[in-house]
């Protein structure tokens, strides 16, 4: 079946470090993927999406480009802050009249000054 | 617009007790789901529902979990009795066939703590 991995947790970083959390997916068909941030204490917000392949999503600067050829999706931001902490979620849809989203089990970034 | 709406925000019960969460949806919006997060299991989808109806419940973990959707803009999730390990935070959330692929708008989280 559908089933998105991502990398374990928590991932810790120094504050303006590069940042990568990588996600791979397993899929029948041609999903879109997303990527979900959870900051404390809230619901789950997306952050970026991408519907197509070599589509490369972006915002917040982040950003992930769809790779078909490797099943992935890797988030990426090249300094991140301390605000950036927070639980990213990897997540897959596939078919436009499939409204359910098959989830990651989530990545804990934790950013130190 | 106002997002997606959930309440109670917390709850405490004692286990045996009847529990009872309530969301409201983006107006507009014709999907609605129910997740529960624990940090032993992650993120779970409980059900979800298409226009107020019910497409997938497989996730409902056992009968003393029913979820109701009366009208486009209510839909609560009820736990009775409740157990101790059900304790958890509840997420609904919310998506439209006329938006953005797939995307879902998430409430805020009612935290249930059953001692």
């Amino acid at each position: 079946g559908d089933s998105v991995t991502q990398m374990e947790g928590p991932v810790t970083l120094s504050e303006e470090a590069f940042l990568t959390i990588n996600c791979t997916y397993t899929a029948t068909g041609y999903p879109s993927l997303f990527w979900y941030v959870q900051y404390p204490g809230e619901g789950l917000q997306l952050l970026l999406k991408a519907t197509k392949a070599d589509d490369k999503g972006s915002n917040k600067g982040f950003e992930a480009t769809y790779r078909k050829e490797t099943t992935s999706f890797h988030l990426e931001k090249g300094s991140v802050q301390v605000s950036d902490s927070a639980v990213y979620f990897c997540a897959l849809s596939v078919g436009s009249s499939n409204y359910q989203l098959i989830w990651g089990a989530g990545t804990k970034l934790i950013i130190k000054p | 617009d106002a997002g997606v709406i959930q309440s109670p925000r917390h709850e405490v019960t004692e286990m045996g007790q009847e529990v009872t969460l309530r969301c409201k949806p983006i107006s507009g919006h014709d999907y609605l789901f129910w997740y529960r997060q624990t940090m032993m299991r992650g993120l779970e989808l409980l059900i979800y529902f298409n226009n107020n109806v019910p497409i997938d419940d497989s996730g409902m973990p056992e009968d003393r979990f029913s979820a109701k959707m009366p009208n486009a803009s209510f839909s609560t999730l009820k736990i009775q009795p409740s157990e101790p390990r059900d304790s958890a935070v509840y997420f609904c959330a919310s998506s439209t066939t006329g938006g953005s692929y797939n995307e879902q708008f998430f409430g805020p989280g009612t935290r249930l703590t059953v001692l």
